[in-house]
């Protein structure tokens, strides 16, 4: 069983659309983070979430942690060719607490 | 700044060959990993160090060994190369882990293996 569902798994969009994608869990975590991944690239930390409720920007990237701490989303809006990769959600879990990843939602933003 | 720092970039092993994956990171940080990353699946956990001399299984360490010999060093050793190796492989170190709520995970490049 997954810990993190991210959906959706994949996703192709125009320049200047609007998308969201989501990480969900049926578990409660004390944060989250949303990594982004570029082709033949390793991740990049974008945001770490840590109060329910919460709401952070990123220029045009609006990260949201659910009130009940199980979900997030990300919101991007007039998405831009650069903005094209694997979109990551992260917690940290394990008996030592090691980063644990969703499978990603892979985006590609055509122009 | 180098950050975190993988070698090889690229290899190709015949079935039944060993090799040693390299990570370096230079930012003193206690806790580095070592995932692989295949279509479809995500980043897995293969092996993880919370410091320097201590080694933890991840969610699929079968046919890999690791050594945390230095603290700035994590090793992932394959000692018989089977074509289900194949994949691209990420080292990664965070400051810290546990219960702390900030820890930012700094990746490497990847290695691309390919197994024959």
């Amino acid at each position: 069983t997954q810990l993190l569902e991210q959906s959706p798994q994949f996703l192709s969009i125009q320049e200047g659309e609007n998308l969201t994608v989501y990480c969900n869990s049926s578990s409660v975590f004390s944060s989250l983070q949303w990594y982004r991944q570029e082709p033949g690239e390793g991740p990049v930390l974008l945001v770490t979430v840590v109060t329910g409720g919460e709401v952070k920007k990123l220029k045009r990237l609006t990260f949201q942690f659910g009130d009940a701490r199980k979900d997030s989303s990300l919101h991007i809006t007039a998405a831009q060719p650069g903005d094209t990769g694997l979109y990551l959600c992260a917690i940290l879990g394990g008996s030592q607490g090691n980063l644990i990843f969703g499978k990603g939602t892979k985006l590609s933003v055509k122009p | 700044n180098a950050g975190v720092t993988q070698t090889p970039k690229f290899r190709v092993l015949k079935t039944g060959q060993s090799m040693t994956l390299l990570c370096a990171q230079d930012m003193n940080h206690e806790y580095m990993y070592w995932y692989r990353q295949d279509p479809g699946m995500g980043l897995r956990l293969i092996h993880y160090s919370v410091g320097e001399g201590t080694t933890a299984k991840g969610e699929v360490p079968d046919g890999y060994n690791v050594s945390r010999l230095k603290k700035q060093n994590f090793l992932l050793g394959l000692e018989s190369a089977a074509p289900s190796q194949t994949s691209v492989y990420f080292c990664a170190s965070s400051y810290s882990g546990g219960t702390e709520r900030y820890t930012e995970a700094f990746f490497g490049q990847g290695t691309r293996l390919t197994v024959v």
